[in-house]
């Protein structure tokens, strides 16, 4: 079973970029779907986009198109998502989540422990 | 969009008892690609069932999954302490790529 772990928590400031890497071990990494699902506090889970390593191209959700950017890095076996233009309500728990095959659309069966970001003035 | 909506939100029970949480989508999900998580609180989400009734590995048997179109569930059969938790239905037939219920929580009464 593969394992992922992302970076740790971040505090940044309204208007500046974050950067959440996720690694992967134990498993195949370059032929499955990696998805980002972030939490608000309190709240439900919402997608934001997905990379198949070996293609290259990242799809995104339509509420994040513009802000987020998600690539690969097959050498080190490392997604990452960055997002740009923050605000406070982008504060929440983002995950990275490897989907079950090389589709963007799947369901996910590996999860990352999750990068708390929080925005703060 | 696919939405997807969960009821009841919160569901206060005992253990034993059985439970049945609903799903229900704007519109039909293609070939059922319908899944379940559970989330406990400060942990990521666990895979449960995919595809509307596949047990994923080393879920235990008193989890199922049913449903069809846009009406899904799942059913617990004997709460146990343990699976008092969040649960969350996700599709991943439809546009965008994947959607998210908004979650049920299930309260130990």
């Amino acid at each position: 079973q593969v394992q992922l772990v992302q970076s740790g928590a971040e505090v940044k400031k309204p208007g500046s970029s974050v950067k959440v890497s996720c690694k992967a071990s134990r498993g195949t990494f370059s032929t499955y779907a990696i998805s980002w699902v972030r939490q608000a506090p309190g709240q439900g889970l919402e997608w934001m986009g997905a990379i198949v390593p070996i293609f290259g191209s990242a799809h995104y959700a339509q509420t994040f198109q513009g802000r987020v950017t998600i690539s690969a890095d097959e050498s080190t076996s490392t997604a990452y998502m960055e997002l740009s233009s923050l605000r406070s309500e982008d504060t929440a728990v983002y995950y990275c989540a490897r989907g079950h095959n090389s589709l963007i659309s799947t369901y996910f069966d590996s999860w990352g422990q999750g990068t708390l970001v929080t925005v703060f003035s | 969009e696919i939405v997807l909506t969960q009821s009841p939100g919160t569901l206060s029970l005992s253990p034993g008892e059985r439970v049945t949480l609903s799903c229900r989508a704007s519109q039909s999900v293609s070939n059922n690609y319908l899944a379940w998580y559970q989330q406990k609180a400060g942990q990521a989400p666990r895979l449960l069932i995919s595809g509307t009734s596949t047990r994923a590995t080393g879920i235990p048997d008193r989890f199922s999954g049913s449903g069809s179109g846009t009406d899904f569930t799942l059913t617990i059969s004997r709460l146990e302490p343990e699976d008092f938790a969040v649960y969350y239905c996700q599709q991943y037939g439809g546009s965008p790529p994947v959607t998210f219920g908004q979650g049920t929580r299930l309260e130990n009464k």
